[in-house]
């Protein structure tokens, strides 16, 4: 059973760091390019990052590029978010989910598993 | 980046109505459309990708079709359980955009 379990939230006040993670069992994860879409209470959903199964490219939403990275640990099934110089409007619950399709070069695709999400407020 | 825009929002129906949400892009993305469901506290399900392809388990009242900057989520006879916020994604650039998102709640 594919499972996608995110940690790491919490409250934090602005400008300062949180770092996430997003666990995965169940699939080749290495096979996988994952993604971090995060939700603010009550609104939309908002794609933020994407990195590719080798790491090979790595993606960013324009409100998040430059603060924000993203990585990954193929030998520990694991995602990372290191989330730097946070604001108020970053507090949102963050999900991960994996690409439908596996090791198929760096096209985007759709995503078909995601996890229950991390809830991060930013807040003085 | 690409925008996605989703109408109506909301949309009031009743059980056994037939649905449909459309979905805008500011420029064409061919047919690299998703969609997705969402209930209240649960993370979105994927229900079509490719524009019109059913991913596999969902059911079959569900639909979709479009190309280029218009595309529909048709829900053919609507199911308490269909009742959720849908959102639109395409996947044509690397700047995955979603719509703002349809919520179906009952008329």
């Amino acid at each position: 059973e594919v499972q996608l379990v995110e940690s790491g939230g919490g409250l934090v006040q602005p400008g300062r760091s949180l770092r996430l993670s997003c666990a995965a069992s169940g699939f080749t994860f290495g096979d996988y390019a994952v993604h971090w879409v995060r939700q603010a209470p009550g609104k939309g959903l908002e794609w933020v990052s994407t990195i590719s199964w080798d790491s090979g490219r790595i993606d960013y939403a324009d409100s998040v590029k430059g603060r924000f990275t993203t990585s990954r640990d193929n030998a520990k099934n694991s995602l990372f978010l290191q989330m730097n110089s946070l604001r108020p409007e970053d507090s949102a619950l963050y999900f991960c989910a994996k690409d439908i399709w596996g090791y198929s070069g760096y096209d985007p695709h759709p995503f078909d598993y995601w996890g229950q999400g991390t809830l991060v407020t930013v807040s003085s | 980046d690409i925008q996605m825009t989703q109408s109506p929002s909301p949309l009031s129906a009743s059980v056994g109505d037939r649905v449909t949400i459309t979905c805008r892009a500011s420029q064409s993305i061919s047919s690299w459309l998703a969609w997705y469901q969402q209930k209240p506290g649960k993370a979105p399900k994927l229900l079509i990708y490719k524009a019109s392809s059913l991913k596999s388990g969902v059911p079959s009242r569900f639909s979709g079709s479009g190309s280029g900057t218009e595309f529909t989520l048709t829900i053919s006879s609507l199911q308490p359980d269909d009742f959720a916020t849908y959102y639109c994604q395409q996947y044509s650039s690397y700047s995955r955009t979603f719509g703002q998102g349809t919520k179906v709640e009952t008329k």
